[in-house]
């Protein structure tokens, strides 16, 4: 069974519409993070939140956001999509602070027209 | 700042033989983890191995070894019996725990093709 789910598969935008990306998980870990992966490149870390604490990397842009209103569900909120920021979107969670596994959820492909 | 580093962007095996794929690391931290994941075309992240710096054996999962060398700061996947299902991208991570959480870097990656 699926433990961390990330709905749509696939979601298509129009340049400039905000798009919403979710995550939910069944593990009830306390970490949650959300990676950009572009074609051909490793995944690069946006942000997590530890519970309720929100951590933003240094160089993600502004216009990517993050909710999370329960320990199960995590949201990437892209205020206005770019060309650029066509990508496959990874969630994954982890338990704790250190020594501690990943798991990643499927991925979404966000295309943007 | 941590930093791994693949230097094979893709491998071509035949099918049964066993492979290598590289993976050095670089970090000042006395403890750490070491990861592998296998991510196919379908686009999921898949554990396939993990390796903490404390770890006195080398780890292995069924025909996943890994080849950790301390002191060389390698920590090379060992793919034995590869079958056409292998073939996929396969990254190595290192693990960094910060004072809020622990957070994965990750290498550029190896294709792996698997061939009759």
């Amino acid at each position: 069974d699926a433990m961390v789910i990330q709905n749509p598969r696939y979601q298509v935008t129009q340049f400039g519409k905000p798009v919403t990306l979710s995550c939910s998980q069944t593990l009830n870990h306390n970490v949650m993070y959300w990676y950009q992966q572009k074609s051909s490149q490793a995944p690069k870390l946006l942000f997590h939140y530890y519970d309720k604490d929100f951590n933003n990397e240094a160089d993600t842009p502004d216009n990517f956001q993050s909710r999370r209103p329960n320990t199960s569900f995590c949201f990437l909120d892209i205020r206005s999509p770019g060309l650029g920021d066509a990508a496959m979107y990874l969630c994954a969670t982890s338990r704790a602070r250190i020594n501690e596994m990943m798991f990643f959820g499927s991925g979404t492909q966000l295309s943007v027209l | 700042a941590q930093k791994i580093t693949q230097t094979q962007p893709g491998m071509f095996v035949q099918e049964k033989e066993a492979v290598t794929l590289d993976c050095t690391y670089d970090t000042s931290d006395p403890s750490y983890g070491l990861f592998w994941y296998k991510q196919p075309s379908s686009g999921e992240m898949i554990f396939l191995i993990y390796q903490g710096s404390y770890d006195q054996q080398n780890a292995t999962e069924g025909r996943y070894s890994l080849n950790f060398q301390k002191a060389r700061k390698s920590a090379n996947l060992v793919i034995s019996a590869s079958q056409l299902g292998d073939s996929a991208m396969y990254f190595c991570a290192m693990r960094e725990d910060t004072g809020t959480a622990s957070k994965l870097t990750f290498g550029t990656g190896t294709r792996l093709q698997v061939t009759l």
